[in-house]
């Protein structure tokens, strides 16, 4: 089982709300990441976890927050976000990466984030 | 920084071979990965090369790596309309931390 699932598929939010999307694997992969993707863009990396450890924030604003409860779940807080954040958030996993050596990531289909 | 470039269309007819380059600048001995995304969707590996090897194929692709000039091509035989798509390249990020950089990506149209 190759499956990486995102809940949910779509989402509408205010700028005051506060929502989170959910990410969940069962591959045993212990490496997970954050994209986001805007129209017609490659996917750019947010965040990356490593054993539910934070190992790369690529300067994120505070707005998103993520958060690694368990290996097979990655979660991403949002809270007070902006009309630019719409985008599709897409979440990966992977086997940790070895010092010169990059696993192949397997990627949930996306969430769709609307900011109104 | 990296930097990873592929031109960003091609269009081919149906049956055709179609080809797509990407050039990088990093130089890390590791994979180097093609996915693919259809229209809302998101990435599906595709296919890899280790940066040892100059060629792969798996079925109707063909993978070719000249790791000289940082130059790797994706090579799809037999194109059919559901190759259309856009086809990202991913070699190594910086760093250890298993992150990818992807290039633009190449939107691959197929006419019947």
């Amino acid at each position: 089982d190759t499956e990486v699932t995102q809940t949910p598929k779509h989402l509408v939010m205010g700028m005051t709300n506060k929502k989170s999307l959910k990410c969940e694997q069962h591959m045993g992969h212990r490496a997970m990441y954050w994209y986001k993707q805007k129209a017609k863009k490659p996917p750019e990396l947010m965040f990356v976890y490593s054993y539910e450890k934070l190992s790369i924030n690529e300067s994120v604003p505070s707005r998103f927050s993520p958060e690694c409860p368990n290996s097979s779940l990655l979660n991403l807080h949002l809270h007070a976000l902006q009309p630019e954040d719409s985008a599709l958030y897409l979440c990966a996993s992977s086997q940790v990466a070895q010092t010169g050596l990059n696993y192949e990531q397997y990627f949930g289909p996306g969430t769709r984030l609307t900011v109104t | 920084g990296e930097d990873v470039e592929q031109s960003l269309f091609l269009s081919v007819r149906e049956g055709d071979s179609s080809v797509i380059n990407c050039t990088y600048t990093d130089s890390s001995s590791t994979y180097l990965y093609w996915y693919k995304q259809e229209p809302g969707a998101g990435l599906q590996l595709l296919t890899y090369i280790f940066s040892n090897m100059d060629m792969k194929q798996d079925q109707r692709l063909t993978v070719l790596l000249n790791k000289k000039d940082k130059h790797l091509s994706l090579r799809i035989a037999d194109t059919q309309t559901g190759d259309s798509a856009i086809y990202f390249c991913a070699p190594p990020g910086r760093g250890s931390q298993g992150n990818l950089i992807f290039g633009k990506g190449t939107k691959l149209s197929v006419k019947p």
